[in-house]
C-alpha cells in the first residue's frame, strides 16, 4: 500500500508569515492528493487538492505544489492568521480507492 | 456539512466487552470509511466499504470488523476492546472514491476501553 510522510510535525509561526508543510509518498501510481484542515476537536475538512496532471494549484492565500517525479507534494500557507492554526494532514490516493493520511501538522500562528 | 453522523459520540467500556460503532448518512455516497486517529499516527484507516456488503481492509483492520447492510450505514464492532483500541474513531464518506473525490468526515466518537 501507500506510505505517506509529513513534515513537520509541529510549526510554529509569526501572524504575517508563511507556513510549508512537506508530504513524500511513495506509490507512483498515486494520483490524487488532497490537504485536510482539522481544527480543535472538530472533524478533518478538505481546504485544498491536486490532481497528479497539475503542478500547483492556488486557493487565495493557501496553494499546493506537486512534484510527481520526486513524488512529494507541499501545502503553502501565506500572510498567516491566527485562525489559520490547526492541525493539518496530506494524504494520498492511489487505485484502491484507499485514502492515505500523513501523521499531521501542528500549526500554531503566534499574534 | 455533509449528512453524516456517527453514534455514539462518546463511550466508555470495559476490556472484553464489545462495542458497535454507527455511521449513518444520507448522500447516498457508495464509498464509506472508518478511521481512527491517535497523536502521532494520524489518521488510520480501518475498514472501507465501496457498496452494500462490499467491504475491505485497511492498514489497522486487526481487532475490527465492519458490516454494511445498506447504502446509508456502515458500522464498526470491536467484539472483544482492549485498551489499546481507547482512541477516536471518524466515519468518513466519498462519492467517488479513489477516484478524485472528496472525503467527508463524521464528527467522531470517542471510545475509552478501562
Amino acid at each position: 500500500g501507500e506510505n505517506v510522510e509529513q513534515h513537520p510535525s509541529t510549526l510554529s509561526v509569526q501572524e504575517g508569515d508563511s507556513a510549508v508543510i512537506k508530504c513524500t509518498y511513495s506509490d507512483s501510481a498515486s494520483n490524487y492528493f488532497p490537504w485536510y484542515k482539522q481544527e480543535l476537536g472538530k472533524r478533518p475538512q478538505l481546504i485544498i487538492d491536486i490532481r497528479s496532471n497539475v503542478g500547483e494549484k492556488k486557493d487565495q492565500r493557501i496553494a499546493v505544489t506537486l512534484n510527481k517525479t520526486a513524488k512529494h507534494f507541499s501545502l503553502h500557507i501565506t500572510e498567516t492568521q491566527p485562525e489559520d492554526s490547526a492541525v493539518y494532514f496530506c494524504a494520498a490516493i492511489s487505485t484502491g480507492n484507499q485514502f492515505y493520511f500523513g501523521t499531521g501538522t501542528s500549526l500554531t500562528v503566534i499574534p | 456539512d455533509a449528512g453524516i453522523t456517527q453514534s455514539p459520540r462518546h463511550k466508555v467500556t470495559e476490556t472484553g466487552t464489545p462495542v458497535t460503532l454507527r455511521c449513518h448518512q444520507t448522500e447516498n455516497h457508495r464509498y464509506m470509511y472508518w478511521y481512527r486517529q491517535d497523536p502521532g499516527h494520524g489518521l488510520r484507516l480501518i475498514h472501507y466499504s465501496y457498496g452494500v456488503k462490499d467491504t475491505d481492509k485497511g492498514e489497522v483492520s486487526d481487532g475490527y470488523s465492519v458490516s454494511r447492510s445498506k447504502t446509508e450505514d456502515f458500522l464498526l464492532t470491536l467484539e472483544s476492546a482492549t485498551s489499546s483500541q481507547t482512541s477516536v474513531y471518524f466515519c468518513a464518506i466519498s462519492e467517488s472514491g479513489g477516484n478524485t473525490g472528496e472525503l467527508f468526515f463524521g464528527e467522531g466518537s470517542r471510545l475509552t476501553v478501562l
